[in-house]
Order: C-alpha cells, then structure tokens, then sequence
C-alpha cells in the first residue's frame, strides 16, 4: 500500500518555541493531506485540510496563525507548531487519503 | 456537521467470544466508513472498511455491517484472541476514502487469556 511518513516520530520543546513536523507520502502524489490531533486516551480529531498550492483549511477552533500549514509540493505537507504551550502538547498524525487514508507514524509533541 | 457515536467505551472479553462495536452516524451523506485498530502510541491500522451501497463486508474473523436507513454501522470481531487487545475507532465520510474521517470515540477491547 501507500507509504505516508511523519517526522520527527517524537519532539521535546520549550514553552514559546516552534516545531515543525513533517508529512511525505514516498510512492505517490497527495494533493490533499489531513492533520489531526490526538490527546491521550482520545480520539483523533481533525485539525485542518491541506492542499496542494493553496491556503489549508482550518476547522473550527483551530488556530490558523498559531497551527502554520503549509502543502508546498505533491509530495509534502508540514505542519508548524508556533510559540508552542503544555496545552499544545498531543499526538500529531498526518493522512493522505486514496483508496483508503494512510496514516503517517505521528509524532509525539511535549512541551515543557 | 457529522457527529459519529461509538458504543461501548470499554469492553472486556474472553478469548473465544465475539466482540461487537457499534457506531452510528449523523450525515445521511457519509458514504466510507472505515474500521481502525490503534495500538498505544502508534498510528490507526485501517482493519476493515464499507461502503455505503453495501450491507456487509466479510474479512476472516472480522466483519462490518451497515444499516444506511438507520445510520449505524458495527464491527463484529469473532474467535477473539489477546493480540486483538487495543483501541478501535469507527470513523465516516462523507468523501469515500478521500474524504475527511469523522471518528467515534473510540472503544478499549481487552482480551483476557
């Protein structure tokens, strides 16, 4: 099947520090990826719609300025923590929908 | 907008017995709905999907069914085994599997030996 990968799988920052976090799919073209968010012992909740060349779409009570997305290729997607707080602390997980959605590995994201 | 309710939370059975989830969905448009497997801090694991112009979809020791007039749709996992133990979420569409994934809460499915 599709290969969708995530890095980093695992981050540690700073209160008020940036982090980014990668989504490529390696064997095919995803003009659209989702990202969503996962708190522990929940579900995943969809944060935003990226597409390829073109502004993402937010879901309602996402911070667009503070959650930064960007699709710049076919191939990749990031998404960018900015001035990240303890709340923010969650699992990431990026998905490229074909014929099914493949998931990225996610990424553990503290923030102390 | 779509809203999908997952029933139990938990759930704790024997190995042997069958294990039945069931989700129901608010958006008579979702047309992909999609069965995940999540273990402790790995990604979901797509382990069955419908969609919505069939009833039931067979694979093995797991199957799904779908009622589309009643908005719900089930997981039925049978012959239960301990490495069956983790957390599934149901989840639907209204774009087929290109679609946004709307998910359920998720249930706990434990398997004791």
């Amino acid at each position: 099947g599709a290969v969708v990968s995530q890095h980093p799988s695992w981050v540690i920052c700073k209160s008020g520090t940036s982090v980014k976090i990668e989504c490529r799919s390696l064997d095919f073209q995803a003009t659209t990826m989702f990202w969503y968010r996962q708190f522990p012992k929940q579900s995943l909740m969809l944060m935003a719609t990226s597409n390829e060349g073109s502004k993402a779409t937010y879901e309602q009570g996402v911070e667009k300025d503070k959650f930064l997305i960007n699709h710049a290729s076919l191939t990749l997607s990031t998404l960018t923590v900015t001035s990240a707080h303890p709340e923010d602390s969650s699992f990431y997980i990026c998905s490229a929908p074909t014929y099914e959605a493949f998931f990225g590995q996610g990424t553990r994201l503290t923030v102390v | 907008g779509e809203n999908v309710e997952q029933h139990p939370s938990t759930l704790s059975v024997q190995e042997g017995d069958s294990a039945v989830i069931k989700c129901t969905y608010s958006d008579s448009a979702s047309n992909y709905f999609p069965w995940y497997k999540q273990e402790l801090g790995k990604r979901p694991q797509l382990i069955i999907d419908i969609r919505s112009n069939v009833g039931e979809k067979k694979d093995q020791r797991i199957a799904v069914t779908l009622n589309k007039t009643a908005k719900h749709f089930s997981l039925h996992i049978t012959e239960t085994q301990p490495e069956d133990s983790a957390v599934y979420f149901c989840a639907a569409s209204n774009g087929g599997s290109q679609g946004n994934l709307i998910f359920g809460k998720g249930t706990k499915l434990s398997v004791k030996p």
